[in-house]
């Protein structure tokens, strides 16, 4: 079984530039989660969605960080204008339906802003 | 609001040596208990869980048992090696709460020969 695949792996922008993550997440996986991991700290939610719908972006700064899932598979995330302190390593994240607690992640993108 | 807190790190430990990285939760309602693992160069992946008070999940001969009266789910082995080094994180999930998972902010273990 392949498992959730992101890209790039790393990037490297100045501020105010823009920046998007792509995530393809475990096949049949109903709900998907992007996480932002600063150096030093444990992952923060960002968004979860549940197929295409939104469940939860209430910690998504919505002024410079968007995210679709589009036909309920893949995802992207986008942040624009980057600021310095958006550099972190993005992490996507996805669970089926029946699976109590355990999130399947992927590596993470990594983001330098300069 | 649900959160975890865990021991700060980095903990070096010799390879055979006890470890423990400690944990404690804040949360409404009743929380299932999560520990993963972060190998160098990977993804977070789940070491061990358990889900209701007094449970002890278990892994890779790492334990850890949710105690409902300190709020603690305590990560154990009795004998490290050096493939164990990692970052380890808590974490805790409010069933129903759209299921929303707050991780600890991790700890850093580095286990010498």
């Amino acid at each position: 079984e392949a498992g959730v695949a992101q890209s790039p792996r790393y990037k490297i922008i100045e501020k105010r530039q823009s920046v998007a993550f792509w995530c393809n997440p475990i096949s049949g996986h109903a709900t998907l989660y992007w996480y932002q991991q600063i150096l030093g700290q444990g992952p923060k939610l960002l968004i979860q969605f549940q197929n295409n719908g939104v469940v939860d972006d209430s910690q998504l700064p919505k002024d410079r960080f968007s995210a679709e899932r589009l036909k309920g598979v893949d995802s992207t995330l986008k942040i624009q204008p980057a600021k310095l302190e958006d550099s972190a390593v993005y992490l996507c994240a996805s669970r089926g339906i029946l699976a109590v607690g355990e999130l399947f992640f992927g590596e993470g993108s990594r983001l330098t802003v300069l | 609001g649900n959160s975890v807190t865990q021991m700060e790190g980095p903990v070096t430990l010799s390879e055979e040596a006890f470890l423990t990285i400690n944990c404690t939760y804040t949360a409404t309602g009743y929380p299932s208990l999560f520990w993963y693992v972060q190998y160098p160069g990977e993804g977070l992946q789940l070491l061990l869980k358990a889900t209701k008070a007094d449970d002890k999940g278990s892994n890779k001969g790492f334990e850890a048992t949710y105690r409902k009266e300190t709020t603690s789910f305590h990560l154990e082995k009795g004998s490290v090696q050096v493939s164990d080094s990692a970052v380890y994180f808590c974490a805790l999930e409010v069933p129903g709460n759209n299921n929303d998972m707050r991780f600890g902010a991790g700890t850093r273990l580095t286990v010498k020969p």
